[in-house]
């Protein structure tokens, strides 16, 4: 069976500094990886996602994301955060046999202070 | 282009009565999805169309939750009778396929059975 896990559920940082949100997963066989956002009392957003090529994958609002096999990791990243990233992000896992169902993380607040 | 469109946004109710919940998803999405999110979690699987054959409703709980997506374009999920445990946010989305693509989620409908 696939699963997600997102090891923190809050990361803090101040507006500026990098941010990091971890993220591993485990599949059967290769996975489709993705990074969605919660704003309160919104959908989910899509932000990014891994199918195949290139280990770094870029997405929207300056994101992006690196997906490590021996690791079994997409860890998403900003350099600069701002305020406004404060969200509840979601890593996502669907792989190629399942090819369909997509298996969630518990998710991950994070806070930027200004 | 607009998104899946959900509705109510809200919605409460007393235990034992009925509710149904309305999705539109993307102009050309041929598959649907509704989810199940509760407080804290990140959202889970119900079931699955493609347009309008549901061809994975594993994970419905049959007895009392049922679907349909009569014209493979709109979808309602109907729940009969509520309990508390429902209490959640359910969710829609869509994509253009299953595999690699991405699933786009409308904003919810947020469920409290008193």
């Amino acid at each position: 069976a696939q699963s997600v896990a997102q090891p923190e559920d809050q990361v803090n940082v101040a507006e500026g500094n990098p941010l990091t949100v971890k993220c591993t997963y485990s599949v059967s066989g290769n996975p489709y990886l993705f990074w969605y956002v919660q704003y309160p009392n919104r959908g989910l957003q899509f932000l990014l996602k891994y199918i195949t090529g290139d280990n770094l994958v870029k997405g929207s609002y300056g994101f992006e994301a690196e997906f490590n096999k021996s690791q079994t990791s997409f860890h998403l990243k900003k350099p600069s955060a701002l305020v406004s990233d404060s969200a509840l992000y979601f890593c996502a896992v669907r792989d190629m046999v399942h090819d369909y169902k997509l298996s969630f993380g518990a998710g991950t607040t994070v806070t930027v202070r200004a | 282009e607009a998104g899946v469109v959900q509705s109510p946004r809200y919605k409460i109710i007393e235990k034992k009565q009925p509710v149904a919940f309305w999705c539109n998803p993307i102009s050309g999405h041929n598959t649907l999805y509704w989810y199940l999110q509760n407080l804290g979690q990140g959202p889970e699987l119900l079931i699955r169309y493609e347009n309008e054959e549901a061809v994975d409703d594993s994970q419905l709980p049959k007895d009392r939750f049922s679907a349909e997506r009569l014209k493979g374009v709109d979808s309602t999920l109907k729940i009969q009778p509520a309990e508390l445990g429902d209490s959640a946010v359910y969710l829609c989305a869509s994509s253009l396929g299953a595999g690699g693509e991405t699933q786009y989620f409308g904003p919810g409908t947020r469920l409290l059975v008193l």
